[in-house]
């Protein structure tokens, strides 16, 4: 089965910086990665997502990017905001046919101002 | 606005209760999920239901059972509760439309914290 592995755990920045978050991935059939930010207290809400046939997806100050030869995928944030601060985690699935996703173990991200 | 709903959102039981809780949606979604969080182990599924007549398990259903009542209702049952199902549950839901075109998108539920003592 599909396993993710996410990197960092933490990851600490100041306002205005970038953060990057990696992912690898080990099921070559996946082709739908999305990304989720679990602020604290809330619910996981999808930001962003990429699909296998796109290298790179921007909306705003985030951005995806995927690798499919070496199976990975990261997250970057630009011009980080102290409301950036949260949980994201990504994760990786097939969208034909059955929806089921694998998570990653999550990044904690704090931006100081 | 259409939402995904649990009950209770925090319960606090002892070892060998039975226990479930309730997730309802509407948003009119064919499927939906049981995912368990616990610090450092991000989500974790348990069940999965595209349909009122289709039930999965996921990577970790032991102990765990699930009823899917009607389209809309989704419900997690802990038969004999033991502290290491203490964790954060949260309930989710897709469309069925998925293929790439829109409707991939897993939609939460604000969660029930739940204790075994």
């Amino acid at each position: 089965g599909e396993n993710v592995e996410q990197h960092p755990s933490t990851l600490s920045v100041q306002e205005g910086d970038s953060a990057v978050i990696k992912c690898t991935y080990s099921d070559s059939a996946s082709n739908y990665f999305p990304w989720y930010k679990q602020e604290l207290g809330k619910r996981p809400q999808l930001i962003i997502d990429i699909r296998s046939n796109v290298g790179e997806k921007k909306d705003q100050r985030i951005a995806v990017t995927l690798n499919k030869t070496a199976k990975h995928f990261s997250l970057h944030i630009t011009e980080t905001q102290p409301e950036d601060s949260a949980v994201y985690f990504c994760a990786a699935g097939r969208n034909t046919g059955f929806q089921k996703l694998v998570f990653g173990t999550g990044t904690r991200l704090l931006v100081s101002p | 606005d259409a939402d995904v709903t649990q009950t209770p959102r925090n319960r606090i039981t002892k070892t060998g209760k039975r226990i479930m809780l309730e997730c309802s949606q509407t948003k009119g979604h064919d499927r939906m999920y049981w995912y368990r969080q616990d610090p450092g182990l991000g989500l974790r599924l348990i069940y999965y239901s595209f349909d009122v007549k289709d039930i999965n398990k996921g990577e970790i259903s032991d102990g765990y059972s699930v009823s899917r009542q009607a389209q809309a209702k989704f419900s997690l049952s802990l038969e004999s509760a033991i502290p290491n199902q203490t964790a954060l549950y949260f309930c989710a839901t897709s469309d069925a439309a998925g293929g790439g075109q829109g409707g991939d998108e897993q939609f939460f539920g604000p969660g029930t914290r739940l204790t075994v003592l």
